[in-house]
């Protein structure tokens, strides 16, 4: 199993640009989420999904959209990006929305210019 | 709402001395506690977790955490630290069943020194 896989790992964009980050994760879980790192703010949630089809919003969803077609995919869209989404960000999954263990991939570091 | 705090930002200690990184939280109902670990340009992994029963629960790679409900802290602790557990640490906290409702903490940087 590969786990949760995230590309691109690194992206530098100008303002205004879109990009789209992408996760998959082989794992069949039915529960993915985007995070958002930040030097001493720890991970905040930006939208989760409980199953193909079904997306949410987290905590900081502003400039964010996202979708879910497949169980395997969630990618994550900058709609026009802003200096202030320079960040990390983290896709993640657990087998279901209350699994105990969550997976997470190995980080996508953006910087808007 | 729950919250967490990590009131240390920076932990050093010696390799071969105990180690403990601090977390307290605030919850409404009954915590659910987890502790991950990120080592550099990773993803944070699972480390251990407290839903019910024995206070004291054992993790990967050594590490254990006291869950006190009446100090409402979770701090995780080794007995002998190794110059690889420099990373960066964090607490985890959700009330409910949800993982979207998990809070993070802002992270505790460990440095293990030889």
């Amino acid at each position: 199993n590969a786990g949760v896989t995230q590309t691109p790992k690194f992206q530098v964009l100008k303002t205004g640009q879109s990009m789209t980050l992408q996760c998959a994760q082989d794992m069949n879980h039915e529960y993915m989420s985007w995070y958002r790192q930040d030097p001493g703010m720890g991970l905040r949630l930006i939208h989760y999904s409980v199953g193909a089809g079904i997306t949410d919003q987290g905590e900081v969803p502003n400039g964010y959209n996202v979708s879910r077609s497949t169980t395997e995919d969630f990618p994550l869209r900058l709609l026009s990006a802003a200096p202030s989404q320079t960040s990390v960000y983290f896709c993640a999954s657990s087998l279901v929305r209350g699994g105990n263990t969550i997976y997470f991939g190995e980080g996508s570091w953006l910087t808007v210019v | 709402a729950q919250s967490v705090a990590q009131p240390e930002d920076q932990v050093n200690v010696a390799e071969g001395n105990p180690l403990t990184v601090k977390c307290t939280y605030s919850v409404s109902g009954n915590p659910y506690l987890f502790w991950y670990v990120q080592y550099p340009n990773r993803g944070l992994q699972f480390l251990l977790k407290y839903i019910t029963g024995d206070n004291l629960v054992k993790g990967s790679y050594g590490f254990e955490a006291e869950f006190n409900k009446s100090q409402t802290s979770f701090h995780l602790k080794k007995p002998s630290a190794l110059v690889s557990d420099s990373a960066l640490y964090f607490c985890a906290v959700r009330e409910g069943y949800n993982n979207n409702d998990m809070r993070f903490g802002a992270g505790t940087r460990l440095t293990v020194k030889p």
